[in-house]
């Protein structure tokens, strides 16, 4: 499986932009770019995914590079309920090993302060 | 609502007393999985479901059972568990098991085995 290296912690203050960096350089031609994070006491929420190009939803954008071996999750606005893990996760959508499985790193916790 | 629901949210047994935690989703979703999340560990896919009576081993399935004989349930079975399966289990579910589409997690089931 494709791996991936997120920093172990960040902070940032509330109503502040949040940029999680995500770095994946043996990223296949087929692998999804997906992020999911976990607030304390729940499962895992999706986030956003992307192959090629940037993307935008109402929770937050992905910045993904030319080379596709990094990307950047940007929460526009942290606020206290921002405050989570978040995963960096590949997945594959042609098939393979991996096919369906999301394999979840350690991720970044993220503190957001009032 | 679209979600998956998990049954019971807690629980506490002995060794050896087979239980099952219960999995459905509302989305007609194909693919089913399941996961165990634990500190240090992270979490760890258990076993898959492809469809309505496909299911396949993930990374951990030593003294787990499932099945999938309707499309919204996928069952975790524990036949004779044992404190090492002392966890927090997610269900999980998406269209299909390809890349593009996003997982929907339960609410987590926590399991104690004395």
């Amino acid at each position: 499986d494709a791996k991936t290296t997120q920093p172990n912690s960040m902070e940032s203050n509330e109503e502040e932009p949040v940029h999680l960096p995500c770095n994946h350089s043996t990223i296949s031609g087929t692998d999804y770019i997906h992020w999911y994070r976990q607030l304390p006491s729940q499962g895992p929420e999706y986030v956003i995914h992307g192959l090629t190009s940037n993307v935008n939803n109402r929770m937050a954008s992905l910045a993904i590079a030319e080379d596709r071996k990094s990307s950047t999750l940007i929460l526009h606005r942290a606020t206290l309920r921002d405050a989570a893990v978040y995963y960096c996760i590949l997945r594959d959508w042609a098939g393979g090993t991996s096919y369906g499985k999301l394999t979840f790193g350690q991720g970044t916790i993220l503190t957001v302060h009032p | 609502e679209a979600q998956v629901t998990q049954n019971p949210r807690y629980l506490i047994t002995v060794t050896g007393k087979k239980l099952t935690v219960t999995c459905s989703q509302n989305m007609n979703h194909e693919y089913m999985s399941w996961y165990r999340q634990d500190p240090g560990l992270g979490l760890r896919q258990i076993y898959y479901s492809m469809n309505v009576e496909v299911t396949d081993k993930g990374d951990v399935p030593e003294g787990y059972k499932v099945s999938r004989k309707e499309k919204r349930n996928f069952p975790l079975i524990l036949e004779s568990p044992s404190p090492n399966q002392t966890s927090l289990y997610f269900c999980a579910s998406s269209f299909t098991a390809g890349g593009p589409y996003e997982q929907y997690f339960g609410p987590g089931t926590r399991l104690t085995v004395t």
